[in-house]
């Protein structure tokens, strides 16, 4: 009964370059979050996605970062051209429900390093 | 929009002792609140939901309280060991996103 899986684990990419963070949610869940943690600071909302479709994306910043949650396949969040201040811990979470009745499921997180 | 505050930031307790963080939130209006774990590096572990009609969850050591009226939750650890040495998050369900408190870092040294 595998939990939320996220990966890879830790990323490295040079400046210009592009980053992709996939996450599977927990077995039937169909909800999927994306969450940010910066160096010394809180986790922040970026983006809620239901299969192929984007409920809230209000968190997302508004150029080079891109999120999907095809009908097969793991949710991709999508960072291009990454800058130094994009490096973070990006977290996913899942719930089973819209309005997670049951709370929210969240992955190990992938560690982006830009250098 | 929601805000979550946490108190203490900070925590350094001797093994054996009851604590207790605290947890504050802007606006009444919430599905749930969770609290959750997080060890330095690691991802974060559910400890408790609670939601927006109950009043408290427990589970072992751990208790949680909500009054959702006056925006506020505790978390009470009983008999704290060096193992529950991590950093505690509050956080609020509106519904379609989770906010967070900052969190509070604890240490139990034995």
């Amino acid at each position: 009964n595998a939990g939320v899986m996220q990966n890879p684990r830790h990323l490295v990419r040079r400046r210009g370059q592009e980053a992709r963070l996939r996450c599977s949610p927990m077995k039937g869940h169909s909800h999927v979050y994306w969450y940010r943690q910066l160096p010394e600071e809180g986790l922040k909302f970026m983006v809620y996605l239901q299969k192929e479709n984007i409920i809230d994306e209000s968190g997302m910043p508004k150029e080079r970062f891109s999120a999907e949650f095809p009908k097969e396949g793991p949710s991709i969040l999508r960072i291009q051209q990454v800058v130094r201040g994009d490096s973070a811990a990006y977290f996913c979470a899942s719930s089973q429900d819209r309005g997670a009745t049951y709370g929210y499921t969240f992955g190990s997180g992938t560690r982006l390093t830009v250098v | 929009k929601q805000e979550v505050t946490q108190i203490p930031a900070a925590l350094s307790v001797p093994e054996g002792e009851n604590l207790v963080l605290n947890c504050s939130f802007t606006d009444s209006a919430i599905y749930n609140l969770q609290w959750f774990r997080q060890d330095p590096g690691k991802g974060l572990t559910s400890l408790l939901l609670i939601q927006s009609s109950q009043r408290e969850q427990t589970s072992g050591r751990l208790n949680a309280s909500l009054d959702k009226s006056s925006g506020r939750s505790t978390l009470y650890i009983a008999a704290s060991q060096p193992g529950d040495s991590a950093t505690y998050l509050c956080a609020v369900n509106g519904g379609s996103r989770l906010t967070f408190g900052e969190g509070t870092q604890l240490t139990v040294n034995p």
